[in-house]
């Protein structure tokens, strides 16, 4: 197994809080992406970043921001959760050169009352 | 849009049998490849075939690609209880590489 880690596995939260969800990388790969995946749906990219200081958007929108500080560690934020945040939050890693696969967490669950 | 397209939505099947999933896609593509994802996991790289390669084999999986066609198959041999998850197929097709267009998935349920 890659790895990879997600935490928190599950969030279960109110309205309006500010929500980081946390992933890192031991592998040293330059590049991490966010995704975006609903029960039984395909994964939709969010955010991913070539390396340190270099974030981009993915082809859905999101209001979420993420910041790429340290090679390893990726963070993903909700600065004000609302409902239509409920979804499951998919991290992934991968070598920079062309063509290499990508190496998944386990996700965080999220769920905003 | 959706790159990929993968049919059936889901498959059920005995233990010993094969299973065929299929994935089509809408652009050319620098490669494309298949993922499995165990209920309440991430994915798992399972086979990645770039678009001049027509065929790849990986233990029980054998991948087909077919650039005219547009569309790639999966098959696992002998499927076993454990083979049981969603498959997704994702294509590579950007400038850039590895920027990967998921799609839905196939669910696989491999009876034991």
């Amino acid at each position: 197994e890659a790895d990879i880690y997600q935490t928190p596995r599950y969030l279960v939260i109110g309205t309006g809080k500010k929500i980081t969800l946390e992933c890192s990388q031991t592998m040293g790969h330059d590049k991490m992406y966010w995704y975006q995946q609903d029960p039984g749906m395909e994964l939709h990219l969010i955010h991913y970043s070539y390396g340190v200081n270099s974030t981009e958007k993915g082809d859905l929108s999101s209001e979420s921001t993420v910041s790429r500080i340290r090679t390893e560690h990726f963070p993903l934020t909700l600065e004000s959760a609302r409902p239509s945040h409920t979804s499951q939050y998919l991290c992934a890693s991968s070598e920079l050169v062309s063509g290499q696969p990508q190496h998944f967490g386990d996700g965080t669950r999220l769920s905003i009352l | 849009s959706q790159q990929g397209e993968e049919d059936p939505q889901a498959l059920s099947i005995q233990e010993g049998e094969n299973a065929t999933m299929n994935c089509s896609y809408k652009t050319s593509i620098n490669n494309l490849q298949w993922y499995r994802q165990n209920s309440g996991r991430g994915l798992v790289h399972l086979i990645l075939i770039r678009s001049n390669e027509r065929e790849k084999h990986s233990g029980r999986l054998r991948v087909t690609l077919d650039t005219s066609k547009k569309s790639s198959s999966l098959l696992i041999t002998a499927s076993r209880a454990a083979d049981t998850a969603s498959y997704f197929c994702a294509t590579d097709a950007g400038e850039d590489g590895n920027k990967l267009v998921f799609g839905a998935g196939t669910i696989l349920r491999v009876k034991s």
